[in-house]
């Protein structure tokens, strides 16, 4: 079956970048997309196909694809970004998820 | 405003069919843009489609899961439901309800999601 892997764990220190990144085999012919999940909430999609970023979403969000790694990149990040981060690609018709980074802001 | 909302028992028991219906507002169910899908989370843990279902009434099922998952959909009621047959604990999870929107390039993206309804496996 398909796998997406991400770190378990990200450090930074409030103002400075994080980036999290996801792999898989051939995921570079594939779109990825970001979910934001804090702790007793749902998922929130932030980057939608690979870069694209949804209404509402603060522009220090950006997404970029190199190869078969995605990116997921908060700039200037701020203790409200600290959460769980998931990609997301599909396996023909299935959703697959990465295990999910969770982003500690220091 | 899109809102999708659970409802289902809170607990079933083992072997039993875990049975869960979602409604969705401000938007039409039976609109061509999207696919409508289940997604769960065991505590802790991560995410895990269970399948989706389009207007049409087609779907598609995780291969780890279609031996046991049935989506269908009520276009009249805006509903569209997940029935997930001879449960054990492990089947224990948050189940949210999830609006797929194709997207113009038919990227796929989950751009709506439920609150989220716990069901406990559990005699």
């Amino acid at each position: 079956s398909y796998e997406l892997t991400q770190p378990p764990s990200v450090s930074v220190s409030p103002g400075q970048t994080a980036t999290i990144t996801c792999s898989g085999d051939k995921l570079g012919g594939k779109y990825t997309h970001w979910y934001q999940q804090k702790p007793g909430q749902s998922p929130l999609l932030v980057i939608y196909q690979d870069d694209k970023r949804p209404s509402g979403i603060p522009d220090r969000f950006s997404g970029s694809l190199s190869g078969n790694t995605a990116t997921l990149t908060v700039s200037g990040t701020q203790a409200m970004d600290e959460a769980d981060y998931f990609c997301q690609t599909w396996d023909t018709y299935t959703a697959i998820f990465g295990g999910g980074t969770k982003l500690t802001v220091l | 405003q899109v809102q999708l909302e659970e409802s289902g028992p809170g607990l079933v028991k083992p072997s039993q069919t875990l049975s869960l219906t979602c409604t969705v507002s401000g938007g039409s169910i039976s609109s061509g843009n999207y696919f409508w899908s289940w997604i769960r989370q065991p505590a802790g843990m991560g995410l895990e489609c269970l399948g989706r279902i389009y207007m049409t009434g087609t779907t598609n099922y995780n291969p780890s899961l279609e031996s046991r998952v049935t989506i269908s959909l009520d276009a009249s009621k805006n509903q569209f439901s997940l029935r997930l047959r001879s449960v054990t604990a492990a089947d224990t999870a948050v189940y949210y309800c999830v609006r797929v929107n194709r997207g113009e390039v038919g990227s796929n993206y989950l751009d709506y999601w439920s609150q989220g309804s716990l069901v406990t496996v559990s005699s």
